[in-house]
């Protein structure tokens, strides 16, 4: 079973702030690395899906950057808003016959207040 | 565009009862998943199929079964529900092995 972490488990920060939250997977065994965002009560929304090391994705605020040799994901959110409170999950397609199974962490719940 | 969408939204049964959650997309996809999401696991694959007529087991299938019989529907069942089942069921679909999953609204089931 792979291993996806996610760090901080949760995070509260003011309107206006930057944040960032790490995911990590065994570097060994990578194909691709999704990022979701998750509102209460609604279902998980694809952010990003990033293939290559190096690759770097952004929509409006939020951005995200792979480094496939050490093993990590970062997902920055610039100028917080209480719209983009959410559980932000990482996810992990590992290589070979996997039919796109994906391997969720636990997430990151983040909570921006005025 | 409808995406995908899952029956019922809330159950309640109680232990030893039987049910079926329906899951149905829109967008021809391939690949479909079920998952349960209970709190501090995250999202745990319970089965996925890769196509019309075909099933496979995910992370933690017992006690679940399932089918796909027509492409745009994949069927969850619990022949003899527990209390270990409470959860919430998310279904899923994709076309490409890397691509996108995209996720149905939810079911929530309690088990007595």
């Amino acid at each position: 079973i792979l291993n996806v972490e996610q760090s901080p488990q949760s995070l509260h920060v003011q309107e206006g702030d930057s944040t960032n939250f790490t995911c990590s997977f065994p570097s060994s065994n990578f194909y691709a690395l999704h990022w979701y965002r998750w509102e209460t009560a609604k279902s998980p929304e694809a952010l990003f899906v990033m293939t290559l090391n190096g690759d770097e994705k952004k929509k409006g605020r939020i951005s995200a950057t792979l480094n496939t040799k050490e093993g990590y994901s970062y997902l920055y959110i610039k100028g917080s808003q209480p719209e983009d409170s959410a559980t932000y999950l990482c996810a992990l397609t590992p290589p070979t016959g996997t039919a796109s199974k994906l391997t969720f962490g636990t997430g990151t719940r983040l909570q921006v207040t005025l | 565009n409808a995406g995908v969408t899952q029956t019922p939204k809330f159950r309640v049964l109680k232990t030893g009862q039987s049910m079926t959650l329906l899951c149905a997309q829109d967008m021809n996809h391939e690949y479909m998943y079920w998952y349960r999401q209970d709190p501090g696991m995250g999202l745990r694959l319970i089965h996925y199929s890769v196509g019309e007529g075909t099933t496979a087991k995910g992370e933690v299938p017992d006690g679940y079964n399932v089918s796909r019989l027509k492409k745009q529907n994949f069927l969850l069942g619990l022949e003899s529900a527990a209390p270990s089942q409470t959860s919430v069921y998310f279904c899923a679909s994709t076309q490409t092995v890397k691509g996108t999953q995209y996720f149905g609204p939810g079911t929530r089931l309690l088990v007595l």
